[in-house]
């Protein structure tokens, strides 16, 4: 079974500086997806970014990056230059290449504070 | 870009009664969709697959009986909740995807609340 594990349940940064939100999972596949959403107040999950395992560049998006280390199972995502409209819920998600459903973290609440 | 509606975004039963929740995919054939359920400040646990056509593929735990899933088409499914009881109050979530998640992406419907008193 997959887990994902969020250690850090809330955070905050001011705007303008940079923050990073970790995660980590446990699979015994190789070749897999993870994910980044925000489910900002209007509670809309919304895909921020996605790495596949097989890629060893890590994946950016203008202002988010992710820091993804396969061997220690790590996935962080790095949002730089933070908005007001950054502050939502975090959610890291797990997908197994072939499978269609997500495995989801338990969230970390970003405040970005003006 | 893809939208999913879901509908309603709140809604309060009475115990004991059957509350359907409709999840549509407005602009794309939704071949797979998904309904989770978020608990207050917690993960969103899925619940069932369901793909058009075919019965809904339920996880561990969740009773098939209690949350009937129907996809009838490719772009709506529906969860009703039948004979809620306070303890299925909760925020429910759709998704959708048209094919393979991986490659064409997951698109969430904006959530349901409900409540059952």
């Amino acid at each position: 079974a997959q887990t994902v594990t969020q250690s850090q349940p809330e955070m905050s940064v001011q705007e303008a500086e940079t923050v990073t939100l970790s995660c980590t999972y446990d699979t015994s596949e190789n070749n897999y997806y993870l994910f980044w959403y925000k489910q900002p107040p209007s509670r809309q999950m919304i895909l921020v970014i996605r790495q596949e395992a097989y890629k060893q560049q890590n994946a950016t998006e203008n202002r988010f990056s992710v820091n993804f280390q396969k061997a220690a199972k790590s996935f962080s995502l790095k949002i730089s230059d933070s908005q007001l409209g950054d502050t939502a819920m975090y959610f890291c998600a797990f997908m197994k290449l072939g499978a269609n459903n997500l495995f989801f973290g338990t969230g970390t609440r970003l405040t970005v504070i003006p | 870009g893809a939208v999913v509606s879901q509908h309603p975004s709140r809604v309060i039963c009475k115990s004991g009664t059957s509350v359907k929740i409709e999840c549509r995919s407005l602009d794309f054939q939704a071949t797979t969709m998904f309904w989770y359920r978020q608990f207050p400040k917690q993960s969103l646990m899925l619940m069932a697959t369901s793909n058009e056509g075919s019965k809904a593929t339920y996880e561990q735990g969740v009773e098939k009986d209690k949350f009937l899933i129907n996809h009838a088409s490719l772009t709506l499914s529906t969860l009703t909740v039948t004979s809620a009881h306070p303890e299925d109050s909760s925020f429910y979530i759709c998704s959708a995807t048209t094919g393979s998640g991986a490659n064409y992406g997951y698109t969430f419907g904006s959530g349901t609340r409900l409540t059952v008193v």
